[in-house]
């Protein structure tokens, strides 16, 4: 089986544009969930999504939003970007939940300048 | 903060000796899981480890939890070099709303 997709690998953006992050997750797995990575904050959970709905949720601002699709592909959306938004975003899936082993891709690094 | 808490930050060691890695957690889980990660790459799963279970392995793996602790180790036997990474700790909350909770990590340099 393919492993996890995140596009696109690398982006830069500049303070107050938005951005989109695509996941594709292994085939038949439901659940994707998101993490933002930082030398300061370290592994941050973002949101999880199972069956196009947010089903568990970090302690992110509005900014930061994700969609999941019917055929469990998923978004992130990051609106009016700030510096500190630059990080690794890594994605990941399972069969049903967080609570059993993630598959992660390599990651879309943003660059906010 | 952070659910899981790994000790210690950074680890140095011979090729062939052993490496134990811990980790700390705060509230009741249901699992707790152990990850690898190579300069800034995607995360590795390495082993997940239950609520109810004190061990497990795999390969050269070892890893034990102690739930009255809350606590885990991870043990890496005879490492090779290719085990120098960053090591996470992972664990889930139960109840409602739960989500997977990273430590900050352990570097681990294994010098050839």
């Amino acid at each position: 089986k393919a492993g996890v997709t995140q596009t696109p690998r690398y982006l830069i953006k500049t303070r107050g544009q938005q951005v989109t992050l695509s996941c594709s997750p292994i085939s038949g797995h439901r659940s994707v969930s998101w993490y933002q990575q930082t030398p300061g904050q370290g592994l941050q959970f973002l949101f999880e999504y199972f069956s196009e709905t947010q089903r568990n949720k970090g302690n992110f601002p509005g900014r930061f939003s994700g969609r999941q699709f019917s055929n469990s592909r998923s978004e992130m959306n990051v609106s009016t970007l700030e510096l500190g938004d630059s990080a690794l975003y890594l994605c990941a899936s399972s069969p049903r939940a967080l609570q059993e082993t993630q598959y992660f891709g390599p990651g879309t690094r943003l660059l906010v300048l | 903060s952070q659910q899981g808490e790994e000790d210690p930050q950074a680890l140095s060691i011979q090729e062939g000796e052993n490496a134990t890695m811990n980790c700390s957690y705060k509230t009741s889980i249901n699992n707790l899981q152990w990850y690898r990660q190579n300069s800034g790459r995607g995360l590795v799963h390495l082993i997940l480890i239950r609520s109810n279970e004190r061990e497990k392995h795999s390969g050269r793996l070892r890893v034990t939890l102690d739930t009255s602790k809350k606590s885990s180790s991870l043990l890496i036997t005879a490492s090779r070099a290719a085990d120098t990474a960053s090591y996470f700790c992972a664990t889930d909350g139960s109840g409602a709303n739960s989500k997977l909770t990273f430590g900050k990590g352990i570097t681990l340099s294994v010098r050839p």
